[in-house]
């Protein structure tokens, strides 16, 4: 089975610090994905990658970005935290665009 | 642009009932893959079903069926038997082309349901 690990499922952090989250899959997938999540709108996407070290903004990149270094690794990164990033963050990834997006546990990240 | 849209957003059904959950999605693709999933209360969100936009039979996994109308533009899912372990919340997904031909997905707002002992 794929795994998809998140490196934390609570975090909280104040604002202006810089975030970092991270997540991992171990199936070797091409795709990967920043989702996230909030009650009523559903799931928006941040960032995805196809590929190391390529990437493509989603609908609602402003004040993230994202690394992927390493295949197997996608990392989110919230250059200043300002409370409306209290959110829940999804990493998903896929092994093309067609297979269906496996997803992380999530973290609940809050902003104070 | 597409769009995914689930006008309900929360429904109950009484266990070892059947429920209908909709989904409507627009797009001037001919070609393209439609998802449900399901994200249980604090746990990891999992695929139910999928269905190609190609196939005209509606795609069926055990007690999880979907009723694909592709002219109206409609995609709804129908559980059947509901179980406690049902209650979750569903988001509807849309398997988009972007214009520098890689895929993204785009989800419905989701659709709780709360199944009834």
């Amino acid at each position: 089975d794929v795994k998809v690990t998140q490196s934390s499922r609570y975090l909280v952090k104040r604002t202006g610090e810089k975030v970092f989250l991270e997540c991992v899959q171990d199936m070797d997938h091409e795709n990967m994905f920043w989702y996230r999540q909030d009650p009523g709108l559903g799931l928006r996407l941040i960032y995805f990658s196809y590929d190391v070290k390529m990437k493509e903004k989603g609908d609602i990149p402003e004040g993230y970005s994202v690394s992927r270094e390493k295949k197997e690794r996608f990392s989110l990164i919230l250059e200043s935290a300002s409370t409306n990033q209290t959110s829940m963050y999804l990493c998903a990834s896929s092994f093309d665009g067609i297979q269906p997006q496996h997803f992380g546990d999530g973290t609940r990240l809050s902003i104070l | 642009a597409q769009t995914v849209t689930q006008s309900q957003p929360e429904m109950s059904v009484q266990e070892a009932e059947t429920v209908t959950l909709s989904c409507t999605y627009d797009t001037s693709e001919s070609d393209y893959y439609l998802f449900w999933y399901k994200q249980p209360p604090s746990r990891q969100m999992i695929l139910v079903i999928r269905q190609e936009a190609y196939k005209q039979q509606n795609a069926t996994e055990n007690r999880f069926s979907v009723n694909f109308q592709k002219a109206a533009k409609s995609f709804s899912l129908k559980i059947s038997d509901s179980q406690l372990g049902d209650a979750a919340m569903y988001f509807c997904a849309y398997r988009a082309r972007r214009r520098t031909g890689t895929y993204k997905y785009i989800f419905g707002t989701g659709t709780r349901l709360k199944v009834l002992a």
